[in-house]
């Protein structure tokens, strides 16, 4: 069974702090996608990263998928209350096989 | 932008009940998805379904599961006989090739909270 680990499950932070979330598993993923989930809402896709090493920014936001695609993390620069909600990792594998979704990090940004 | 639809966004059911659950995806889409999320859990996998039969279901997904693509736009998933730990959203995805770099898309879910 594939395990997704997402750390930490809970962030509480200053407005233009930088922060990183985690995303780890021992299994190897064809892709990893990074959602974010606002209440009452379904999962927003963020990115889609797909080669090991592979880094996207997304304004300041910026997604890097390990080397050996067991990996991914979510580095937020100068957070704003914006940025305030779920966020959550899902590996994807090979062909037509589900999401794997880690149990998400829910942030918090204070003003 | 193209969006997963989801009807209704909130449904309450006696258990016991019979319920269905409507989907309409990305309208070029053509592989569908059920998860459901418990509150405060993570979303989990129910079904994934490509020209027109199941491609894989969990262990979820029991005799009390089924789903259906009635026609070229709906998608929806019916539980025959509801149980309390039913109680979740349900989230329906599609993608529109069955490759690991086209992400799936979510509607906002429909809330089914059974009594």
């Amino acid at each position: 069974t594939q395990l997704l680990e997402q750390s930490p499950q809970f962030l509480s932070i200053q407005e233009g702090e930088n922060l990183t979330v985690y995303c780890n598993s021992s299994s190897v993923f064809s892709s990893l996608q990074w959602y974010r989930q606002e209440p009452g809402e379904g999962p927003v896709l963020l990115v889609t990263v797909v080669t090991g090493g592979e880094v996207k920014k997304l304004k300041r936001l910026t997604f890097q998928f390990g080397d050996a695609r067991k990996d991914s993390s979510l580095h937020i620069t100068a957070a704003q209350p914006g940025d305030t909600g779920l966020y959550l990792c899902a590996g994807d594998g090979s062909g037509n096989t589900p999401l794997v979704f880690g149990k998400g990090t829910r942030l918090s940004v204070i003003a | 932008e193209p969006e997963v639809t989801q009807t209704p966004s909130h449904q309450v059911t006696q258990m016991g009940q019979e319920v269905i659950l409507r989907c309409v995806p990305i309208s070029n889409h053509l592989y569908f998805y059920w998860y459901r999320q418990i509150l405060g859990q993570k979303v989990e996998f129910l079904v994934s379904f490509y020209n027109n039969e199941i491609s894989e279901k969990s262990e979820i997904f029991d005799d009390q599961f089924s789903v259906e693509r009635p026609d070229g736009s709906n998608f929806t998933l019916k539980i025959r006989s509801t149980k309390l730990e039913d109680s979740a959203m349900y989230f329906c995805a599609s993608r529109n090739r069955g490759l690991s770099n086209q992400p799936q898309h979510f509607g906002d879910g429909t809330r089914l909270s059974i009594l």
